[in-house]
């Protein structure tokens, strides 16, 4: 158990629909990151939020957002859901921005949309 | 940019058998490299990581992997794999100092290695 807790587990949507994926970071862990994995497109980095600032983006489509609480939790909001965003999305964290620091990953949230 | 190359889909090895994974990279500074391991339906679990100093680097249940730069390679290694080495492996790279000067921390990752431990 890395520590990373997400909720919920699996999500199923119609297209068109808007979720909220939320993720709890390690005790201690400042910095949260958005990963999506899908078998065509592999493990992709989406967004990085450090002490409630967005830090870094990646290829995040612009109807996703995200944002860290200042309890540093995280949620990723997806709107307009299409079928091709059905992929397992992962919250990571890790103590700093150090380059150094291993992220420690949640046990995903699996969004199928139909 | 920085990018990381997982040549095998999948490796097959039987149970005491070594086990190698092979990653290649490629950065603009230096690199700081990391494994991890998937397991069914489970989250990626970290391995080890290659920061800098010695060209072996230990981890957890028993992996190691061995840094080479001048082959641009970070190969993880175990020297008798177990049936429950059985998961998919990714490699990722975070390139410093690039990343640092763009205040980003991301992980890029390779597509990763079946490994398949036969009994």
């Amino acid at each position: 158990d890395s520590g990373v807790t997400q909720t919920p587990k699996h999500l199923i949507t119609a297209t068109g629909q808007r979720v909220t994926l939320r993720c709890s970071p390690r005790s201690g862990d400042l910095s949260v990151y958005w990963y999506q994995q899908s078998l065509d497109q592999g493990l992709q980095f989406l967004i990085q939020y450090y002490n409630g600032e967005e830090r870094a983006k990646g290829n995040i489509l612009e109807r996703f957002s995200a944002q860290q609480f200042p309890d540093l939790h995280s949620e990723l909001n997806l709107s307009s859901l299409e079928l091709g965003d059905s992929a397992l999305y992962f919250c990571a964290s890790s103590a700093h921005v150090g380059p150094y620091d291993e992220q420690y990953f949640g046990p995903g949230t699996r969004l199928t949309v139909t | 940019a920085q990018s990381v190359a997982q040549p095998e889909d999948q490796v097959n090895v039987a149970e005491g058998n070594p086990l190698t994974v092979k990653c290649t990279y490629s950065v603009s500074g230096n690199p700081y490299l990391f494994w991890y391991v998937q397991y069914p339906n489970r989250g990626l679990q970290f391995l080890l990581k290659y920061i800098t100093g010695d060209n072996l680097v230990k981890g957890s249940y028993g992996f190691e992997a061995e840094f080479n730069k001048s082959q641009t390679s970070f190969h993880l290694k175990k020297p008798s794999a177990l049936v429950s080495d059985s998961a998919l492996y990714f490699c990722a790279v975070r390139d410093y100092p690039v990343m640092i000067k763009a205040a980003g921390n991301k992980l890029t990752f390779g597509g990763g290695t079946r490994v398949l431990v036969k009994p």
